[in-house]
């Protein structure tokens, strides 16, 4: 089975703090993706990356960073997280077709 | 951008076939539509794909008609454990460059 998994289920941080929020998968899978997740608002698409070193902003990328340094991990980054930013994020990996998505982390910035 | 709609909420009683119509009338030529099913605390997981016509799996079917401006999802005989938030995303494959999840449809089973 496909397994991607994320480095917290549940995260708390501060305005103004850097977060990183790591994401990784065991299926080589080419392509992974970051989402926030709100209330109302469905996925959003924030960044995805279709090779290693490689990105592409999706819908929302204003304060949010990306690397991909190996191809099984993919990291979010907040540079400097604002209450704005507290939300669901969610990580998918995929080869062609499916979307495989780990659990979730739920961020609160406080 | 293809935009989806789809419904906020659905009530079906547990035995019945549940229809969820998804909305996108902006769909490009190299889209696919898919649906997902979300739990909740858990990571959507992938129901079904397609482009025309009609396909059909283990779980469900999908309809998507000739001009493709929007498609159903069906599924037969629902129990209480399809209660849960389905997603209609339109994207191009394999890069998914443009795709658009959804605001989801909410589908409660009832006993």
């Amino acid at each position: 089975d496909v397994k991607v998994t994320q480095s917290s289920r549940y995260l708390v941080k501060r305005t103004g703090e850097k977060v990183f929020l790591e994401c990784v998968q065991d299926m080589d899978h080419e392509n992974m993706f970051w989402y926030r997740q709100d209330p109302g608002l469905g996925l959003r698409l924030i960044y995805f990356s279709y090779d290693v070193k490689m990105k592409e902003k999706g819908d929302i990328p204003e304060g949010y960073s990306v690397s991909r340094e190996k191809k099984e991990r993919f990291s979010l980054i907040l540079e400097s997280a604002s209450t704005n930013q507290t939300s669901m994020y969610l990580c998918a990996s995929s080869e062609v077709e499916e979307q495989f998505f780990g659990p979730g982390t739920r961020l609160t910035v406080l | 951008l293809a935009k989806t709609t789809q419904p906020i909420s659905m009530d079906s009683y547990e035995g019945q076939e549940v229809n969820i119509t998804c909305s996108h009338n902006n769909i490009a030529t190299n889209d696919y539509i898919t649906w997902y099913q979300q739990f909740p605390s858990q990571g959507p997981r992938f129901i079904i794909q397609g482009y025309k016509t009609k396909v059909t799996n283990e779980v469900a079917s999908l309809f998507i008609p000739a001009d493709r401006k929007s498609s159903t999802l069906s599924l037969p005989r629902v129990s209480l454990s399809d209660t849960a938030v389905y997603y209609c995303l339109v994207g191009d494959l394999p890069y998914y460059q443009k795709v658009t999840f959804g605001t989801g449809t909410k589908l409660q089973v009832i006993p």
